[in-house]
């Protein structure tokens, strides 16, 4: 079956650690994307990439980073500078080109203790 | 930047009632999609829908571009279709185009 995972579920983790979130596809997309949801909000952007080996700045960058070294995966690392990183995170991808239809992930729920 | 603008915020509907979302967006855009998020949190991908009407069994979504503002229309609901439904626009930038999300409408569909 084509489409979008994200590992894990669900993640704790303790206060001052870094944490990454897998995004792997399969649907030959050449963008990705990630976005954070909080409780009663809409998703805003974190980071994106149109192509491997290349990323962007989203809305809300701060406290996390990102890498593209393969098509089908788009890593995100909450790192400890996030001040408020206990959130829902959901990866998303794209055939590249403007304005194309995004499909996404299940999400991670990242909870920090 | 862009603002989007999803009403009502919540809804609260009986079994079988026709109800209207609505997403108004401040700038001219390249595209719109409506989502669907289950309880579970998945985004479901209802429409793609720049401008005109689409219609896909009880949903149906029109986009008036020109004056900025979609409706996605729900008829006959059912429980299933409790969750939130957002709007989101397409903007174009030199580093690719990018996703922009209203708040959401809550839609509630008691039995």
């Amino acid at each position: 079956d084509g489409g979008i995972t994200q590992s894990p579920k669900y993640l704790f983790r303790k206060e001052g650690q870094n944490v990454t979130l897998s995004c792997e596809q399969n649907l030959n997309h050449d963008a990705m994307y990630w976005y954070r949801q909080d409780p009663g909000q809409g998703l805003r952007l974190i980071y994106y990439s149109q192509i491997v080996n290349d990323f962007q700045k989203g809305d809300i960058a701060e406290g996390y980073s990102v890498s593209r070294e393969k098509k089908e995966s788009f890593p995100l690392t909450v790192t400890s500078a996030q001040k408020n990183p206990t959130a829902f995170y959901l990866c998303a991808s794209s055939r590249q080109g403007a304005n194309n239809e995004q499909f996404f992930g299940p999400g991670t729920r990242l909870t920090v203790l | 930047g862009i603002q989007v603008e999803q009403s009502p915020p919540d809804l609260i509907l009986q079994e079988g009632a026709n109800s209207t979302l609505r997403c108004n967006f401040s700038d001219s855009v390249n595209n719109l999609q409506w989502f669907h998020q289950n309880p579970w949190g998945q985004l479901i991908n209802l429409f793609y829908i720049p401008s005109g009407t689409k219609q896909n069994g009880r949903l149906s979504a029109t986009t008036v571009a020109t004056e900025r503002y979609s409706l996605l229309y729900i008829s006959s609901s059912q429980t299933t279709d409790s969750g939130v439904y957002f709007c989101a626009v397409y903007l174009e930038e030199t580093s690719g185009s990018r996703l922009t999300f209203g708040e959401g409408t809550q839609l509630t569909v008691n039995p």
